[in-house]
């Protein structure tokens, strides 16, 4: 694709609820970013792909959070028993081949929990 | 403490001045990223370096991998400059870690 693609861009649940975000990285990209945007707050890493692997998931906020990347593509991250502190913007970015590199960022979903 | 650190917080400039954004951090690291977000919340990455300098059009960064310091220059600033600009590093390339700086918000006033 022309970029990277988020989907949803906005979502709103109950607490409780289990959220799915998606990532659709720009094609032959093989790295792949979660990030989180609190309301006014900084960037936060949350987690990295180099193809389906993620060496280290040290960097989720809590085991409520889980991401996977299949096919060395697509990649879904999962928020379990969502709670009020989860509402940020999820940001996604790719790059051709891992760190070091530029990164092309998607649009972001919002999220809010109620 | 905070790994990167930037300065100023915020900046509000008179159109055509010359800016700076000054970013220092604490760790080794294999690449500095500036990333601009603009009020919409879209992050477009303006510049990644490992040594030396980078331009592009009215954007000057550099950085001092010694001093562990880079800065961000704005020449001819224009009211659509104004977002948030982001320092960002990779420590040694790991990818098991990214930090950010908070950010320094700059707002050029025609």
């Amino acid at each position: 694709g022309a970029g990277v693609s988020q989907s949803p861009s906005n979502k709103v649940t109950e607490k409780g609820k289990d959220v799915e975000l998606r990532c659709d990285p720009i094609s032959g990209h093989t790295a792949l970013y979660w990030y989180r945007q609190s309301l006014g707050q900084g960037l936060e890493f949350l987690i990295y792909f180099q193809g389906n692997s993620a060496p280290d998931k040290s960097g989720l906020p809590s085991d409520r959070f889980s991401a996977e990347r299949t096919g060395g593509s697509v990649s879904t991250l999962t928020i379990q028993r969502t709670q009020q502190e989860d509402s940020a913007v999820y940001l996604c970015a790719s790059s051709l081949a891992g760190v070091a590199e530029t990164q092309y960022f998607g649009p972001g979903t919002r999220l809010l929990v109620l | 403490k905070n790994e990167v650190e930037q300065s100023p917080q915020n900046l509000t400039a008179q159109e055509g001045e010359f800016i700076t954004i000054n970013c220092s951090y604490s760790v080794g690291i294999s690449a500095l990223h500036w990333l601009q977000q603009h009020p919409g919340g879209g992050i477009v990455s303006l510049f990644m370096l490992s040594s030396g300098k980078k331009k592009h059009g009215r954007l000057i960064a550099t950085i001092n991998i010694q001093e562990k310091h880079s800065s961000l220059h704005i020449t001819a600033s224009h009211p659509r400059d104004s977002a948030v600009y982001i320092c960002a590093v990779d420590p040694w390339g790991t990818g098991n870690q990214f930090y950010f700086g908070t950010g320094t918000s700059l707002t050029v006033i025609p």
